[in-house]
Formats: C-alpha cells, structure tokens, sequence
C-alpha cells in the first residue's frame, strides 16, 4: 500500500498571502489529521476529519481551516499567512478500528517571508 | 485540561540502555503512544499501550502504568541508527470525541 503523501513538499510563501496544502491518506483510512510542528514545540494538533466532517480542532486561530473530500483526501488552508505559521505541517491518516496508530507523511515545510 | 512531559534530551553510548519517561495528565484516557522522528523525517509509530505492563517489540518495549498517569520507552542495544526524537502521545476521549495530543519530545543523542 501507498503511504500518506502530502503536496507540496515545500512551500515559500510572504505574509498576508494564503495557502493550501494537501494529504492523500493510504488507501482505507478515512481519519485524516493534522499537525503544526516547530522547533521546541512539538506536534500541534490541528483538526481531525473523519468521513468528510470535522471531528475534532486544536486550539490554532480561525485562519487555519481545512476540508475532506469524499475520497479521504484533504486539505487545509491558511490564510493572511504570518511569519509564525512557519513550520513544517504534517498530515496523518489512520484506521477507524486503530486510531492509536497514525501514519504520517513527509510534511509539507513552509516559510513565510 | 491535558498535559504531557517527557525530558528534552537524552544522551547515552552505543550498547546502552535507555530509558524515556512520559507522564500525562488527562481526562477520559485510552492509551499511550510512542513515536519516532529522525532529523527531516516524519514521525513513525513504535508502539502502543492501553494497559498497564510492558509491551515488547524488538530492541524496544514500552511501559504503562494507569495509576501512575507514567510510560516509558526502552530502547536496548542503542545503535547510531536510533539517535532521533521520540514522541509520547495521549489518546483520549473528551464529550465522547476521541483526541490525541503529543508531547514536545526526547531528542535521543547516541554516542559512538
């Protein structure tokens, strides 16, 4: 099977722009989840789609959205962009019956200039 | 609310044992996760607990007691491959929603 990927791999964006990452799950996996990781900080979590709704949100500003598409992909998207969503965002897609276990891909390294 | 704390950095010789703590605190728990980071790489799952005990797989076993809100992640035989961050992540359910929440890290430094 085919791993989680994510689009695109990097990404330089300046303040008050937007952007959209995406995240292909592996085949089967209808939990997708996202995260903010920086120096220090650890993985933040974002949001958390299951079956194209949103189950769960992290405590990050509204600027930060994302959706699920019927095919479990999904994207997130930041908008009015700051220098501090620099980071390195990464998604995870996991099985209903074992949400324990969660597959991550390569991420998705952004800088804001 | 929820909290995890695991130690920033550990460091130890190649051969060696290694032991990385995690205690928690949170409502509604399910279990305990590890997982493992290399320097650019994304984080791969190690092992998971839901109760108490050791679970072994390899080189690495990891440990939960329930009562004690503590885990740990031990790591024998230390190999040079293995110098990387560990994850200790919380799963849990919060109004019947299930969540999972990471700590900040052990960056492991293995020594030749």
């Amino acid at each position: 099977k085919a791993g989680v990927t994510q689009t695109p791999r990097y990404l330089i964006k300046t303040r008050g722009q937007q952007v959209t990452l995406s995240c292909s799950p592996i085949s089967g996996h209808r939990s997708v989840s996202w995260y903010q990781q920086t120096p220090g900080q650890g993985l933040q979590f974002l949001f958390e789609y299951f079956s194209e709704t949103q189950r769960n949100k992290g405590n990050f500003p509204g600027r930060f959205s994302g959706r699920q598409f019927s095919n479990s992909r999904s994207e997130m998207n930041v908008s009015t962009l700051e220098l501090g969503d620099s980071a390195l965002y990464l998604c995870a897609s996991s099985l209903e019956s074992a949400e324990e276990t969660q597959y991550f891909g390569p991420g998705t390294r952004l800088l804001v200039l | 609310g929820q909290s995890l704390e695991q130690p920033s950095e550990v460091t130890a010789v190649e051969g060696a044992i290694v032991q990385i703590n995690c205690t928690y605190q949170t409502s509604g728990f399910y279990g305990l996760s590890w997982y493992q980071q290399h320097d650019g790489g994304a984080p791969t799952f190690l092992s998971y607990n839901a109760l108490d005990g050791l679970e072994e797989t390899g080189r690495f076993s990891s440990f939960l007691s329930r009562s004690d809100s503590y885990g740990y992640l031990l790591l024998q035989e230390l190999q040079m491959k293995d110098s990387a961050s560990y994850f200790c992540a919380v799963s849990h359910s919060t109004s019947g929603t299930y969540k999972y929440i990471f700590g900040t890290g052990t960056r492991l430094k293995v020594l030749a």
